[in-house]
Formats: structure tokens, C-alpha cells, sequence
């Protein structure tokens, strides 16, 4: 079993939509937690970067972290076809190797 | 937040070749980490590298492989040596800054 599940899609969702993009993960220790967008043909960018349990926003971005379940989420509302990416989950402890999830391809469709 | 560059962007190489991919970062960091992603993959930690220091190289990589250099605190090079087509991916250097990671925009090789 991985450290680190996420779906690999691809997930095609109309322009406007609401996507919900999530992992899970088995290790404990972990206690930040990151989304990354990765366009293709591009390095990673930083979307999301949260420690605690609870909800983060920025803009039409939320992240959610469940400790208890091991689970964590990225929701983009009002999603638009510049959306369409690689969406990667990623973690650690204390130290700074990040964990990767194996990425979901988003498409939004005009 | 760290603004990365990275030299080449893409390159073709013959077998048996070897390639130096540069990594310049705007900000004086303490660690930095090259990964591998291979087509349609997730990333690979490859290996850490801080000033002054050897490499730590992760399980399956190899300094002979993938020699690193790390001669300040915003720049550091990988090599990839004596290349085969096993080795087309990206190489993606990244810095850590308040706990956040940040990513280079990455370099394709193609082994022919």
C-alpha cells in the first residue's frame, strides 16, 4: 500500500463546477499538507498549504484536512477550463521530504 | 515565496552521454532537493543536497549516477551520467522556505 492514494482520474467536469479532488494517506507522523497544480510541461506550483485539521480558503480554493480520517481535500468552485491541470497532494512530518500523491488530471470543459 | 530557474529546459542527449542540469534560486536556501518525474508519474526524490556538504542520495539512486553539486546557498547542479533512454524524464530542482516547497519549472531530457 502506498503512503499516499490519490485518484488518478482523469476527472472532466463542466466550466462552473465545483471539483473536489482528494487523498488519503497512512502515515500519522504527517503534519503539513500541500496541493500543488502542475500544468504540463511545467514544474509543480504551489496552491495550498495547510498544517492543522480544519478548512483553508484562498479565493475559489479551499483545502480540508481530516487527521482523524487521514484525508484531505482540494475543492475549487466555479472551476474554468485554466483549471485544467495535475492536481498533486503532498506531505510530511517535521522533516522535509515531501510524500507525493500520484496526481489527478482535472479537465474543464467550456 | 523562492523564484527557481533551471538551465536547460529540455534537451536531447545520446546514450552513453552525460548532462548537467543547473538550478539558480533568488534566495539563500539551506536545503535543496532534486526530483525525477517520469511520464505521467508522481515525483521522485532523487536527492538532497546542502551547502557544504555531500548529497544524501534516497534508495535507488546512486552519486556515481547522479553527482551533485552544491557550491552556495542558490545554486546547485545534477548530473545525469552515462545516460540511457531509462533516464527520459523531467528533473525538477526544489527549495524549502518556512516549511513551504517550491519547484523549479523543470528540465526534459530525451535519452535517444
Amino acid at each position: 500500500q502506498k503512503e499516499v492514494e490519490q485518484d488518478p482520474g482523469p476527472l472532466s467536469v463542466p466550466e462552473g463546477a465545483i471539483v473536489s479532488l482528494n487523498c488519503t494517506y497512512s502515515n500519522s507522523a504527517f503534519q503539513y499538507f500541500m496541493w500543488y497544480r502542475q500544468y504540463s510541461r511545467k514544474g509543480p506550483e504551489l496552491l495550498m498549504y495547510t498544517y492543522s485539521s480544519g478548512n483553508k480558503e484562498d479565493g475559489r480554493f479551499t483545502a480540508q484536512v481530516d487527521k482523524s480520517s487521514k484525508y484531505i481535500s482540494l475543492f475549487i468552485r466555479d472551476s474554468q477550463p485554466s483549471d485544467s491541470a495535475t492536481y498533486l497532494c503532498a506531505m510530511n512530518n517535521a522533516g522535509n521530504m515531501l510524500t507525493f500523491g500520484g496526481g489527478t488530471r482535472l479537465m474543464v470543459k467550456p | 515565496s523562492a523564484v527557481i530557474s533551471q538551465k536547460p529546459s529540455r534537451d536531447i542527449c545520446q546514450r552513453g552521454t552525460s548532462l548537467t542540469i543547473q538550478c539558480q534560486v533568488d534566495s539563500q536556501v539551506t536545503m535543496m532537493f532534486w526530483y525525477r518525474q517520469q511520464p505521467g508519474q508522481s515525483l521522485t526524490l532523487i536527492a538532497t543536497a546542502n551547502q557544504g556538504s555531500e548529497a544524501t542520495y534516497e534508495s535507488g539512486f546512486v552519486i556515481d549516477k547522479f553527482p551533485i553539486s552544491r557550491p552556495n546557498l542558490t545554486f546547485s547542479t545534477l548530473t545525469v551520467s552515462n545516460m540511457s533512454p531509462e533516464d527520459s524524464s523531467i528533473y525538477l530542482c526544489s527549495v524549502t522556505l518556512s516549511y513551504e516547497q517550491y519547484f523549479g519549472p523543470g528540465t526534459r531530457l530525451t535519452v535517444t
